[in-house]
């Protein structure tokens, strides 16, 4: 079974700010690793997926993740924070190998300050 | 392509009612999958498609749930004798399966109350 851990369920950062939002994750198996993004009352928009090949992904809006399979890390970051990156991020893991259901964490709502 | 679309958006109903919703994936994608995401939590799977054959089910998935996707186009999750425990968001996501590689869209999602 696979599963998702992402600590605390708040981030707030000044605007400018780095932002480092953690996921931790349990895998039988190689897996195929996801950020998505969620803004209020709307569904889910994919930020950047790593499967196979470089550890570092760069995705939309200036987001990056780093796999490191020692660590069974997935974090997202992001060098300077925008009033725009309000919102909440999940991290999901999937099997390559199997239906490619997703296996969410329970959430990050990040808040950036003026 | 459109995107994700799901209707209604939002469907307050009373318990014991019926209600469908309505899945219409981005054309030409073969996968379709159903999440449910209660308050504070992350999406959970419930149930996909490849076409129209339905080919998993979560535990989640009670007999007083039911999927379909006829003609392995648009899809729709019925929930029979509604219970309090059953409002939620309702997500639907589509993709394409290529080799072992398939990102996955996500709808605006349904959400239902249960009063």
């Amino acid at each position: 079974a696979q599963s998702v851990t992402q600590l605390g369920s708040h981030v707030s950062v000044s605007e400018g700010a780095l932002v480092l939002l953690r996921c931790n994750y349990s895998s039988s198996v190689p897996p195929y690793l996801f950020w998505y993004v969620q803004y209020p009352n709307q569904g889910l928009q994919l930020l950047l997926k790593y499967t196979t090949g470089a550890t570092l992904v760069k995705g939309i809006n200036g987001f990056e993740a780093e796999f490191k399979k020692s660590e069974t890390s997935f974090h997202l970051t992001k060098p300077s924070a925008h009033m725009s990156d309000a919102a909440e991020y999940f991290c999901a893991v999937s099997d390559p190998g199997a239906n490619s259901k997703l296996t969410f964490g329970k959430g990050i709502t990040l808040s950036v300050r003026p | 392509d459109t995107g994700v679309s799901q209707n209604p958006r939002h469907k307050i109903t009373k318990r014991g009612q019926n209600v469908t919703f309505r899945c219409d994936p981005i054309s030409e994608h073969n996968r379709l999958y159903w999440y449910r995401q209660t308050l504070g939590q992350g999406p959970e799977f419930l149930t996909y498609f490849q076409n129209e054959a339905q080919l998993e089910k979560s535990r989640l998935l009670s007999d007083r749930f039911s999927a379909e996707r006829p003609k392995g186009s648009f899809s729709t999750l019925e929930i029979q004798r509604t219970e309090q425990g059953d409002s939620a968001m309702y997500l639907c996501a589509s993709s394409l399966r290529a080799g072992s590689i398939e990102t996955q869209y996500f709808g605006p999602g349904t959400r239902l109350l249960v009063l």
